[in-house]
């Protein structure tokens, strides 16, 4: 079966740098999108990965290994407004678009 | 004005009512989805409109009915539901489908509607 795995909760520091990793074994591969989903809110997209290596965007990076089945968010600078879950989601070989359950990431003061 | 609105934004129902949920989007797309969030799990990919066309249905019951009658509108109805069916609905859309024409396409999705069935 097709699997995305991501930690549940994370908690991090204001200032802070933290890392959510996502691993992932699917039919095939056609990239892969990390959303910021808000309580109560849309999920926003944040990146899209399909090559190997680190997309930088402002304080927020994203990281792919396809040989390993591995991508990570970087988020540096924490702030406050960064608490909110972090949803992984892979493009298979059929391009059908599998989720992972998400990571809720907690900012403290 | 937002890309992908969504009403109501919460609803409570009964199991014997029928309800319905709304979507419209203002963004020019071509594709629009149904998914269902529920918590701790992941997304679920309910149904799929190309060009107005359904062209997914991932083994959703029948209780759940969609209906999109133009490219920027896009419906769930929803009857004799099931406490389990509650979770927060959404909609999005994006610029094309399939996304194997070249390219990725993002989705943008609407705030959803949270859905609680009594």
């Amino acid at each position: 079966g097709q699997n995305i795995d991501q930690p549940t909760e994370m908690t991090a520091t204001e200032g802070a740098i933290v890392q959510i990793n996502c691993t992932y074994q699917t039919s095939g591969f056609n990239g892969l999108f990390w959303y910021q989903q808000h309580a109560g809110e849309a999920p926003t997209f944040l990146s899209y990965n399909v090559l190997d290596g680190l997309e930088e965007k402002g304080r927020f990076s994203s990281f792919l290994s396809r040989s390993k089945g591995y991508s990570y968010l970087l988020l540096k600078e924490l702030q406050m407004k960064d608490s909110a879950s972090y949803l992984c989601a892979v493009l298979d070989s059929n391009y059908q678009l599998i989720w992972g359950a998400g990571t809720k990431l907690i900012i403290k003061p | 004005e937002t890309g992908v609105t969504q009403t109501p934004r919460h609803l409570v129902m009964g199991m014997t009512n029928k309800k319905s949920l709304k979507c419209e989007q203002h963004l020019g797309h071509n594709a629009m989805y149904w998914y269902k969030q529920s918590a701790k799990k992941p997304l679920e990919l309910m149904f799929v409109y190309s060009l107005e066309e359904r062209v997914e249905n991932n083994s959703v019951p029948s209780r759940f009915s969609p209906e999109c009658p133009n490219s920027s509108h896009l419906f769930l109805h929803l009857h004799t539901l099931q406490p389990e069916d509650s979770a927060l609905y959404l909609c999005a859309s994006s610029q094309d489908w399939p996304w194997d024409r070249g390219g990725y396409t993002e989705a943008f999705f609407g705030q959803g509607t949270r859905l609680t069935v009594v």
